[in-house]
């Protein structure tokens, strides 16, 4: 009964493969995010996605793109994989993130450990 | 641009003890604070969220404030226990970031038996 469920748990790859992470959420959600988590413990927002728009932070290389099968999953795709992606990256969801009606909480999946050799 | 800082970085307390978990941001037009618990493989779960126009939140042990216009927030955690030990992460939500969180960098927490 996982509310935010991404797989996989670890990732270990070597240097300029592509690989993706999977995100499921079964919360009924409209609103889906990517995070990356970096060696000192920071979050920083990749991506936000509904149905009606995809938000990027200017800062995400694009290498990385998100993909929607529908509005359950959110996918993230990376290409041609750096050292310095590695980190730890996070799924999350929330009901709605329209800029009407914010303060709607997050749910966070328990993460995906990617390591590039 | 919104930046969120913590202090301290890292916390060691014997158990029982009250203790204060700190949070600034620097940009006061904000949506709301949420405050996490991150547990090792367990990812984050939200702990507190407190809308710009409130306060503070209460839940059980844990009591959040507000602070909007000196930009700071606090955790505060009564009658600590080793099952608290965790990193608490708060994060904002402002108009200027697009409407996305901003996190601080964590207190990591270790309450000792």
């Amino acid at each position: 009964d996982t509310a935010v469920s991404q797989t996989p748990k670890y990732l270990v790859t070597q240097m300029g493969n592509d690989k993706s992470i999977k995100c499921e959420q079964n919360l009924g959600h409209d609103t889906m995010y990517w995070y990356k988590q970096d060696s000192k413990k920071f979050l920083k927002i990749m991506f936000s996605y509904n149905n009606k728009e995809l938000i990027i932070n200017e800062t995400v290389p694009n290498r990385f793109s998100p993909k929607s099968p529908d509005k359950a999953h959110l996918n993230l795709h990376i290409n041609s994989l750096e050292l310095g992606d590695s980190a730890v990256y996070f799924c999350a969801s929330s009901q709605d993130r329209d800029s009407e009606t914010t303060n709607e909480k997050l749910f966070f999946g328990s993460g995906t450990q990617l390591s590039v050799l | 641009k919104q930046e969120v800082t913590q202090i301290p970085a890292a916390l060691s307390v014997p158990e029982g003890e009250n203790l204060v978990l700190n949070c600034s941001f620097t940009d006061s037009a904000i949506y709301n604070l949420q405050w996490f618990r991150q547990d090792p493989g367990k990812g984050l779960t939200s702990l507190l969220l407190i809308q710009s126009s409130q306060r503070e939140q209460t839940s059980g042990r844990l009591n959040a404030s507000l602070d909007k216009s000196s930009g700071r927030s606090t955790l505060y955690i009564a009658a600590s226990q080793p099952g608290d030990s965790a990193t608490y992460l708060c994060a904002v939500e402002s108009p200027h970031a697009g409407n996305m969180l901003t996190f601080g960098g964590g207190t990591r927490l270790m309450v000792k038996p």
